[in-house]
């Protein structure tokens, strides 16, 4: 099982809160991704990183920040959560320099905007 | 814009029975495929992955099938467990980043 890691698990938050997700990785991946997710629907990609101090936006368009300051950590904030952002959140990294990059996911974290 | 898409979003199979999970890409620069399979209240797990230069692949009770005329691909899971109920995604990646469809839910019958 990969070293991947995400809390909370599960958040019940109130409209205008800021939150903070957490994701970090023991594999000294390079490359990380956050995507989102609703019930029974696709993953959208929402942010990706290539190493420290590289963020950037993916397809999705999303009022999130990341940052990357440390290789094993790439927390993702919402400044004022709204019940939009109600949805499941998974954090995935990568491998540096593969041909065949398999990405590793978290087990998610499933927000509640209240 | 690109899509990744399956044909259908649900699929029950018999025990014992063998399992195929279909999807289409739009893409045609795509030229990495991969299938993650994913359980209820979990991320997803990486079951196995072709790159376009392969039409097939084979792991551990599945077989990745790839038609690059037709931008399909196809997952086979050989004698269907009930450890194989979960959401089959597939994904389509060029450049850095892949698209992924929506998922297929495999319910495995006894």
């Amino acid at each position: 099982e990969a070293d991947i890691y995400q809390t909370p698990r599960y958040l019940v938050i109130g409209t205008g809160k800021k939150i903070t997700l957490e994701c970090s990785q023991t594999m000294g991946h390079d490359k990380m991704y956050w995507y989102q997710q609703d019930p029974g629907m696709e993953l959208h990609l929402i942010h990706y990183s290539y190493g420290v101090n590289s963020t950037e936006k993916g397809d999705l368009s999303s009022e999130s920040t990341v940052s990357r300051i440390r290789t094993e950590h790439f927390p993702l904030t919402l400044e004022s959560a709204r019940p939009s952002h109600t949805s499941q959140y998974l954090c995935a990294s990568s491998a540096p320099g593969r041909a065949l990059e398999t990405q590793y996911f978290g087990p998610g974290t499933r927000l509640l905007v209240l | 814009g690109e899509s990744v898409g399956l044909h259908l979003p649900t699929l029950s199979v018999q025990e014992g029975d063998n399992s195929i999970i279909n999807c289409a890409y739009s893409n045609s620069a795509s030229d990495y495929f991969i299938w993650y399979k994913q359980e209820s209240g979990k991320g997803p797990q990486f079951i196995i992955d072709i790159r376009s230069n392969m039409d097939k692949r084979q792991g551990q009770r599945v077989t990745v099938l790839l038609n690059k005329t037709v931008k399909h691909l196809s997952l086979q899971i050989a004698a269907t467990q009930p450890g194989d109920s979960a959401v089959y995604f597939c994904g389509a990646g060029y450049g850095q980043n892949f698209v992924f469809g929506p998922g297929t839910r495999l319910s495995v019958l006894p």
